[in-house]
């Protein structure tokens, strides 16, 4: 089966890091380009990053600098290393797959884990 | 940036109406759109892709069109389980930006 299991999210002071996983099974992460996107609590979507399937990376302005995507092939998981957490930040965090023969499309979702910095 | 704006931001609509949501792009992306829908504590569902491509498993009763700047996703005739809210998305270029969604809502 084809899905997404995201993993890691917390309740965090300000300033403080967390790091968040998404393991894939059905497909591999290295051969797709891979996304996080979130949702602040009643608000709608916000595209945080990308990686891409010859490594490279892209990130939302608010995130540039305090947020790293990156990949394990060997694990099969994604993962967003979030560090100098704000207030801001607060929100619940998918991971997707873009579907690059689809217009970059995110095709497949997972269920999302929770992200609250507060102190 | 990219700025996707969708209108209208809700709607009330009964069982079997017709229904359309229009989004609007702040400059030219082509076909690089695309439709999600969301229900209550759930992760975002594509429905549609590159503006006019119906996603396998979705019902046909949805559609999209246009390209450029201007938008549409058109539910032909709304089911009960059809009751969520819509994004549209931009994949022209980072960063990919949504619009600010769509309640639909029952009558």
């Amino acid at each position: 089966e084809v899905q997404l299991v995201e993993s890691g999210g917390d309740l965090i002071q300000p300033g403080g890091s967390l790091r968040l996983s998404c393991a894939a099974s059905g497909f591999t992460v290295s051969g797709n380009y891979m996304s996080w996107v979130r949702q602040a609590p009643g608000e709608g979507l916000q595209w945080v990053s990308v990686s891409y399937s010859d490594g490279s990376t892209s990130y939302a302005d608010s995130v540039k600098g305090r947020f790293t995507i990156s990949r394990d092939s060997s694990k099969n998981t994604l993962y967003l290393q979030m560090n100098s957490l704000r207030a801001e930040d607060t929100a619940v965090y998918f991971c997707a797959r873009v579907a690059t023969g689809s217009y970059w499309a995110f095709d497949i979702w997972g269920q999302g884990t929770m992200v609250t910095v507060s102190s | 940036d990219i700025q996707m704006t969708q209108s209208p931001s809700s709607l009330s609509a009964s069982v079997g109406d017709r229904v359309t949501i229009t989004c609007r792009a702040s400059q030219s992306i082509s076909t690089y759109l695309n439709w999600y829908q969301q229900k209550p504590g759930k992760a975002p569902n594509l429905l549609i892709y590159a503006a006019s491509s119906l996603q396998s498993g979705v019902p046909s009763r949805f559609s999209g069109s246009g390209s450029g700047t201007d938008f549409t996703l058109t539910i032909s005739s709304l089911q009960p389980e059809d009751f969520a809210t819509y994004y549209c998305q931009q994949t022209y270029s980072t960063p990919w930006t949504f619009g600010q969604g769509t309640k639909v809502e029952i009558k």
